[in-house]
């Protein structure tokens, strides 16, 4: 059965440092997302992304962060400069359409921490 | 804006027992609900959805009612096992680009 992939599944970063964060979605998906859980927190919705371009946005998206889909199988989220308040769970989640009744397949998560 | 919550957790079960984790939420329009369920190291997977008013999403013996009148989209099970230990997360899908929003999650713990 096809699934989400992400890489890596831990990743430990200093303060300020860029990380990288890598999701290969379902091939034949369109629409492609990020999440983040803090610890003992929601999941929150981060981005979501179409065409090549950021259809939706929430305010914890700020300009430290950014999306990209380098090839046609990667599916990138880029936090530039690390804070303490970025360490969680990154999930990334892909989808046929978007849109209230789609069902969006989910990655194992990123757990990022930030010392 | 669309909230979604969960009773409190953890929830701790024995085996055979009956199960509910209630869901409500506050939205504008329709929005469809989904459970997903989060086994330990693993992502979220869907269990189940329902896309209007008095659906009933039912998977793996796991069942949910689209309750519009109460805002409710509780979760039942009739007798659960310890392979059921897990998290379980409500959530809302409501704009046309995809976006969820979950509720807080529940931890689920069968004991045999």
């Amino acid at each position: 059965e096809p699934e989400v992939t992400q890489t890596p599944s831990h990743q430990v970063t200093q303060m300020g440092q860029e990380v990288i964060l890598r999701c290969v979605p379902i091939s034949n998906h369109l629409y492609f997302y990020w999440y983040r859980q803090i610890l003992g927190q929601k999941v929150e919705f981060l981005v979501s992304f179409y065409n090549n371009e950021i259809s939706e946005k929430s305010e914890i998206f700020d300009d430290q962060f950014s999306v990209e889909r380098p090839d046609g199988s990667n599916f990138t989220l880029k936090i530039r400069s690390t804070k303490l308040e970025d360490s969680a769970m990154y999930f990334c989640a892909s989808s046929e359409a978007a849109g209230g009744p789609e069902t969006q397949y989910f990655g194992p998560g990123t757990r990022l921490l930030v010392l | 804006g669309n909230s979604v919550t969960q009773m409190e957790g953890p929830v701790t079960l024995s085996e055979e027992a009956f199960l509910t984790i209630n869901c409500t939420y506050t939205a504008t329009g329709y929005p469809s609900l989904f459970w997903y369920v989060q086994y330990p190291g693993e992502g979220l997977q869907l269990l189940l959805k329902a896309t209007k008013a008095d659906d009933k999403g039912s998977n793996k013996g796991f069942e949910a009612t689209y309750r519009k009148e109460t805002t409710s989209f509780h979760l039942e099970k009739g007798s659960v096992q310890v392979s059921d230990s897990a998290v379980y997360f409500c959530a809302l899908g409501g704009t046309s680009y995809g976006k969820l929003t979950f509720g807080q999650g529940t931890i689920l713990t069968v004991h045999p």
